[in-house]
């Protein structure tokens, strides 16, 4: 059965200090993969996603980036946090075909400080 | 104009109460729609897909009307445990592309 793994759980990181979530998926081949972003209150907000590996789109300007070295593992970094940062970050994954449902891992909540 | 947009609610209403809940969404290529739900500081989990002829599971009906660019999610006989939030999910797919954009969620609460 396919799993999806993200960590960390949760995160408190200074303002100014860098960033790196991981996501890895497990039981499965050549998934469309995602981060979402959502803030306190609000609605899931589309940052990446990927179709494939080294295909990264990005759908909101910010200071984050995502690479998806391998497969199964999609990375969302930052260089230097800001405040507005701070979110609920969810990873998650599709088959390829158009009508999959979406798996998300248990995301990481970030607090920027 | 937002891709996909929700009321937000909240919806307060009694135990046993039908509600229902609306979705639109801006782009006519979009091609398969979901209904999520969304407890208190956890991951989304599918409710349902929802089908151009609608579709039933159990006490949830979803309908889709690609010409309005409309989705609907009916509640019947509310539980207390259908108190969540609720996210309409639209896919659009082809190519290179594979966006799957959610709406800001409707926040049910079922009171006993």
């Amino acid at each position: 059965s396919q799993t999806i793994h993200q960590w960390p759980a949760t995160l408190v990181q200074p303002v100014g200090s860098p960033l790196s979530l991981e996501c890895t998926v497990e039981g499965t081949s050549n998934p469309n993969l995602y981060w979402y972003r959502q803030a306190a209150g609000r609605g899931l907000q589309l940052l990446f996603y990927s179709v494939g590996i080294g295909q990264i789109s990005s759908e909101v300007p910010q200071n984050l980036s995502a690479s998806r070295p391998q497969d199964r593992q999609f990375i969302l970094s930052s260089k230097k946090l800001l405040l507005s940062d701070s979110g609920f970050y969810l990873c998650a994954w599709t088959l390829l075909n158009g009508d999959s449902e979406a798996f998300f891992g248990q995301g990481t909540r970030l607090t920027v400080v | 104009r937002k891709e996909v947009e929700q009321d937000p609610g909240p919806f307060n209403v009694p135990e046993g109460a039908t509600v229902a809940f609306n979705c639109t969404y801006s782009n006519s290529a979009s091609q398969s729609f979901f209904w999520y739900r969304q407890d208190c500081r956890k991951e989304p989990k599918l409710l349902m897909s929802v089908y151009s002829s609608g579709n039933e599971d159990g006490r949830f009906t979803a309908q889709l009307n690609r010409a309005s660019q409309y989705i609907s999610l009916l509640i019947r006989d509310s539980k207390l445990s259908d108190s969540a939030t609720y996210l309409c999910v639209v896919n659009y797919y082809g190519g290179a592309t594979n966006k799957l954009i959610f709406g800001t969620g409707t926040l049910l609460a079922v009171q006993p």
